[in-house]
């Protein structure tokens, strides 16, 4: 049983859609994190928020927007997605604050798996 | 910047045998390190961490890794594999550079454990 809950497991959407990925934590974790997943494929950071703030986003296309709502969810809204945006959704937590704190495990969830038709 | 190189894509092991996973560091500061089990269907699990504490660091399911800082190694050894060993592997590194107060992973390219009767 992981801490992070992710909700849907599957999501099969087409290209003009709009969805949104599900993310809770109650670990008291305040840095939370979106990854995507490709087949055989380490995953790749797509968002970090830290105390509800977005503090990274590396460089992903406008049709993945996040939110976080409150200290312990995680949303990931899409909208207009592509075939190759395929992929497992994976969102993590882990404890933040100080400097020290990069040393702390990120904890993550099962993902969802998208599949764009 | 930091970094992990995982030697080899795919391990094959005997039920029984011992196994090793192989993962090097690049670093300009002493590193976080980090062993991820991916399970097919699943997220990732942390096995096991070294964080500048004692240089052999054991973790779940009998998985211990050895820090060896002029090897620039952080592999990943168990004495007696099991079947349900067989996963996907992750070494991963903190970026300590950030001063963020929370962590951000690199990730290897990961080592498929196969486990055979």
């Amino acid at each position: 049983d992981t801490e992070v809950t992710q909700t849907p497991k599957h999501l099969v959407m087409g290209m003009t859609n709009k969805k949104s990925l599900k993310c809770e934590q109650h670990m008291g974790h305040r840095a939370m994190y979106w990854y995507k997943q490709k087949a055989k494929k380490p995953p790749e950071l797509m968002f970090v928020y830290s105390y509800e703030k977005l503090s990274i986003n590396e460089s992903v296309p406008s049709r993945f927007s996040p939110e976080c709502p409150n200290s312990s969810l995680l949303n990931l809204h899409l909208h207009a997605l592509q075939p190759e945006d395929s992929a497992l959704y994976l969102c993590a937590s882990s404890q933040a604050g100080t400097a020290s704190y990069s040393n702390q495990p990120q904890h993550f969830g099962d993902g969802t798996r998208l599949s764009i038709l | 910047a930091q970094s992990v190189t995982q030697l080899g894509s795919h391990v094959s092991v005997s039920e029984g045998a011992l196994v090793l996973l192989r993962c090097n560091y690049s670093s300009s500061v002493p590193p976080y390190l980090f062993w991820y089990v991916q399970y097919p269907n699943q997220g990732l699990q942390l096995l096991l961490k070294y964080t500048s504490a004692a240089t052999l660091v054991k973790g779940i399911n009998g998985f211990e890794a050895e820090f060896k800082k002029s090897e620039t190694s952080f592999h990943l050894t168990k004495p007696s594999a099991h079947m349900s060993d067989a996963a996907e592997y992750f070494c991963a590194v903190s970026d300590r550079g950030m001063n963020s107060g929370y962590s951000t992973l690199t990730f290897g390219k990961g080592t498929m454990l196969l486990v055979s009767p």
